[in-house]
């Protein structure tokens, strides 16, 4: 089984503060996904990567920038936290090519 | 603009009730329709993926189906291990890698 592990399932961070959020998978999977999940929005992608060290922009990027330095690692940086991106972070791996999503188990951060 | 609907928001279901959730879409050129199913406190997990209209698949009391305009998922004889929520999504037209989702319908089997 693919197995996606997201390092924090809970953090709380204050405002300003810089959050990183690691995702790391243990299959061969060329594409990782960031999403975020809010109540009546559903989940939004903020960035995807289909290799390493490339990125694309989703649909809200704006206050996350992301990195891939290796194949099964891909990280959600939060440069300085806002309460508006208190939400639950979901990261998500796919074949190349290939629209089937694995997910992680979520990571819910809160920032006051 | 690619869009994803789901109905109802929620659905309460006595176990044995059967029922359908819908899934209506806007997308040129579909290429796959999946649904997830999200336990609480959990990330979303693969049920299906339909690609033409008329398809079906079906696992244990879940049967999807496809039109041109929407999906739908009928339970059959819920169990209240079947409550989670349900969502559903497409790629958007002109994308590759990537899939829009709905923002799912919250389902309660009560026994």
């Amino acid at each position: 089984d693919v197995k996606v592990t997201q390092s924090s399932r809970y953090l709380v961070k204050r405002t300003g503060e810089k959050v990183f959020l690691e995702c790391v998978q243990d299959m061969d999977h060329e594409n990782m996904f960031w999403y975020r999940q809010d109540p009546g929005l559903g989940l939004r992608l903020i960035y995807f990567s289909y290799d390493v060290k490339m990125k694309e922009k989703g649909d809200i990027p704006e206050g996350y920038s992301v990195s891939r330095e290796k194949k099964e690692r891909f990280s959600l940086i939060l440069e300085s936290a806002s309460t508006n991106q208190t939400s639950m972070y979901l990261c998500a791996t796919s074949q190349a090519g290939a629209n089937v999503l694995t997910f992680g188990a979520g990571s819910r951060l809160t920032v006051l | 603009e690619d869009q994803v609907t789901q109905s109802p928001e929620a659905l309460r279901l006595q176990e044995g009730e059967s029922s359908s959730l819908n899934c209506s879409y806007t997308v040129s050129g579909l290429r796959g329709l999946f649904w997830y199913r999200q336990d609480p406190g959990k990330g979303p997990e693969f049920l299906f993926t339909l690609y033409s209209a008329g398809e079906e698949k079906e696992k244990e009391r879940l049967k999807a189906t496809l039109t041109k305009k929407e999906s739908f998922l009928h339970i059959t004889a819920p169990k209240p291990e079947d409550s989670a929520t349900y969502l559903c999504a497409v790629p958007p037209g002109g994308a590759t890698n990537k899939l829009i989702f709905g923002t799912g319908t919250l389902l309660a089997v009560q026994p």
